[in-house]
């Protein structure tokens, strides 16, 4: 069975760009997270999918990064425009979600994301 | 091996040696835990998982110490192989706030020839 899949893997991109970043997450898992890895911290939470319905957005910064995720199952996350500081790598987890002992996230491995 | 609090973010252990990996969580709330190993270029890996209805819990060469009283997690790697090298991150479920898990700012794990 196929993990976590995300494209692209490495992006470098001049500050004030657009970048988008695509998730593909294990089939049949409902739940579905992003989240910002700085370099040498554990990954910070972005956003919370349920199905198509974002149910906890507080960490994301609205003023330029979106996200969706249409008929609950890929999941795009965008940047407009970007910033120095968003250099990182971004993260797309899912897990069934039907319980606490199913709360296992599969990681993807990530997309490296530079902004000069 | 040798046991590390989480201001020193490095453990180097020689192969064979057993390691243990510390983590202190924030939330007395908190009531369900997991390891992750996060080698270079990937995403976190599952390790291991604990409730906090538990103290002890034991995998293949690896064991989970949950203290709830002092609110610390610890990792136990038995016969440290050059493959256990990576970063560990525990993470903490904040069910207060919906299934999101807090992660902590990871050990890395140099395994010596």
């Amino acid at each position: 069975e196929a993990g976590v899949v995300q494209s692209p893997r490495y992006k470098i991109i001049e500050k004030k760009q657009p970048v988008a970043f695509w998730c593909n997450p294990i089939s049949g898992h409902n739940t579905l997270y992003w989240y910002r890895q700085n370099l040498g911290q554990g990954p910070e939470l972005l956003i919370r999918y349920e199905n198509e319905e974002a149910v906890d957005d507080s960490q994301l910064p609205k003023d330029r990064f979106s996200a969706e995720r249409l008929k609950g199952v890929d999941s795009t996350l965008k940047i407009q425009p970007a910033e120095l500081g968003d250099s990182a790598v971004y993260l797309c987890a899912s897990s069934s979600g039907q319980g606490l002992g199913d709360n296992e996230q599969f990681f993807g491995p990530g997309t490296r994301l530079t902004v000069l | 091996g040798e046991s590390v609090g989480l201001h020193l973010p490095t453990l180097s252990v020689q192969e064979g040696d057993n390691s243990i990996i510390n983590c202190a969580y924030s939330n007395s709330a908190s009531d369900y835990f997991i390891w992750y190993k996060q080698e270079s270029g990937k995403g976190p890996q599952f390790i291991i998982d604990i409730r906090s209805n538990m103290d002890k819990r034991q995998g293949q060469r690896v064991t989970v110490l949950l203290n709830k009283t002092v609110k610390h997690l610890s990792l136990q790697i038995a016969a440290t192989q050059p493959g256990d090298s990576a970063v560990y991150f525990c993470a903490e479920l904040l069910s207060g706030y919906g299934q999101n898990f807090v992660f902590g700012p990871g050990t890395r794990l140099s395994v010596l020839p």
